[in-house]
């Protein structure tokens, strides 16, 4: 079935360094994808989305490139500021499975100052 | 503004009570969805509704049950029968043509 798989965390970045975090999936359509993000204690908030391969999503300083060779989504960002710090969590959402979106387990990311 | 009210942001209970958890949108999207979130954990679908009137065991319906009589609510009550209810309760919604996930400030429910 269809699943995401992200990097294991915690991490811990100084302030203006550079992140990856890796998302890997598998799907047997093709899945828009999407990275969400969770504050202390909220919901989760849409951070980026790609609808189709070679797409790149991009907001706030953050990107991610939809991979259909790798079938990876990374999201990047250049220079991570103490605010980034928050829990990650990319997703997909395939029409051939409902549009059930499926998350990864999440990735904790700490920036200290 | 349109978004997803949850309410109460913190629910303690007794075991052996049932318990209802409340979410209402108004942003219109037909699809609505609960998740369970443990610490360190992903999300875990406890069950959806695609239309009114209609809904869908998830991953771990167990334990629970949902009702979908208006399109804008879809409380869940977390029943006796669930052994490990404390846990983080996200609902959120959608259109049906695979659009973002819009989720609500979740309830933090502690049962002891």
């Amino acid at each position: 079935g269809d699943s995401v798989t992200q990097m294991e965390g915690p991490v811990t970045l100084s302030e203006e360094a550079f992140l990856t975090i890796n998302c890997t999936y598998t799907a047997t359509g093709y899945p828009s994808l999407f990275w969400y993000v969770q504050y202390p204690g909220e919901g989760l908030q849409l951070l980026l989305k790609a609808t189709k391969a070679d797409d790149k999503g991009s907001n706030k300083g953050f990107e991610a490139t939809y991979r259909k060779e790798t079938t990876s989504f990374h999201l990047e960002k250049g220079s991570v500021q103490v605010s980034d710090s928050a829990v990650y969590f990319c997703a997909l959402s395939a029409s051939n499975t409902g549009n059930q979106f499926y998350f990864g387990t999440g990735t904790s990311l700490t920036v200290i100052p | 503004d349109g978004g997803i009210t949850q309410s109460p942001k913190y629910l303690f209970r007794k075991e052996g009570q049932n318990v209802t958890l409340s979410c209402e949108q108004n942003l219109n999207h037909d699809a609505m969805y609960w998740y369970r979130q443990d610490p360190g954990q992903g999300l875990r679908l406890i069950y959806y509704s695609q239309i009114v009137n209609d809904f869908q065991k998830g991953d771990i319906a167990e334990g629970y049950s949902v009702s979908r009589e208006k399109k804008e609510s879809f409380p869940l009550t977390v029943t006796s029968a669930q052994k490990n209810p404390t846990a983080f309760y996200l609902c959120a919604s959608s259109r049906r043509d695979g659009s973002p996930l819009h989720f609500g400030n979740g309830t933090r429910l502690t049962v002891t």
